[in-house]
């Protein structure tokens, strides 16, 4: 299966700030890349995704960009909110997760 | 209308027994996934059907096995349970296999005592 890797494992940013959080894939034929949200205590919930066939998607404050030679895709989060403090996991196609990203946005 | 959902919320039980977690989509979706979140928080895929046909089975012991009565369910049975089984046990579905999202269900926290 795809082998998926995150990084960094926790990131601790000041409020407005902007967060980045980056994953490298192995396979070089994946085609989407998706990344989730975990509050505390909640289900993981999709945020924001991109197929291969784009650089970048945006979605507000949040973005994800693909860089398919160098296999990986990294998630965007500016003007960081305390709200925005959870385990953002990135995952491969293969609906295997990254091992998770620790967000705490300080007020 | 829950679109994914699991039973029981919270499960406590004793070492040694067997119980079993369902798991019901009414999203229409062919695909149905089984993961556990250990405390750590890493969310690690157990298995997947597609079609009711079992197409990810990974490393994982044998007292663990999935039944897919039909796309809209998708059951997990624990024989002989472990310290070590103790975690949150999430069921998800999505569209198609792969390549589309997923919909998690609230999670069951399974303690083993």
């Amino acid at each position: 299966g795809e082998n998926v890797e995150q990084h960094p494992s926790t990131l601790s940013v000041q409020e407005g700030d902007s967060a980045v959080i980056k994953c490298t894939y192995s396979d070089s034929a994946s085609n989407y890349f998706p990344w989730y949200k975990q509050e505390l205590g909640k289900r993981p919930q999709l945020i924001i995704d991109i197929r291969s066939n784009v650089g970048e998607k945006k979605d507000q404050r949040i973005a994800v960009t693909l860089n398919k030679t160098a296999k990986h895709f990294s998630l965007h989060i500016t003007e960081t909110q305390p709200e925005d403090s959870a385990v953002y996991f990135c995952a491969g196609d293969d609906m295997r997760f990254g091992a998770g990203t620790r967000l705490t946005v300080k007020p | 209308d829950t679109a994914v959902s699991q039973t029981p919320k919270y499960l406590v039980t004793q070492m040694g027994n067997d119980k079993s977690i369902k798991c019901e989509q009414n999203l229409g979706h062919d695909t149905m996934y089984w993961y556990k979140q250990d405390s750590k928080k890493f969310l690690k895929i157990m298995f997947s059907y597609n079609n009711k046909e079992l197409i990810i089975n990974e490393t994982v012991p044998n007292r663990f096995s999935p039944k897919s009565p039909d796309k809209a369910h998708l059951n997990l049975h624990i024989n002989s349970l472990e310290l070590g089984d103790s975690a949150v046990y999430f069921c998800a579905s999505s569209q198609l296999w792969g390549n589309t999202e997923a919909f998690f269900g609230q999670g069951t926290r399974l303690t083993v005592v």
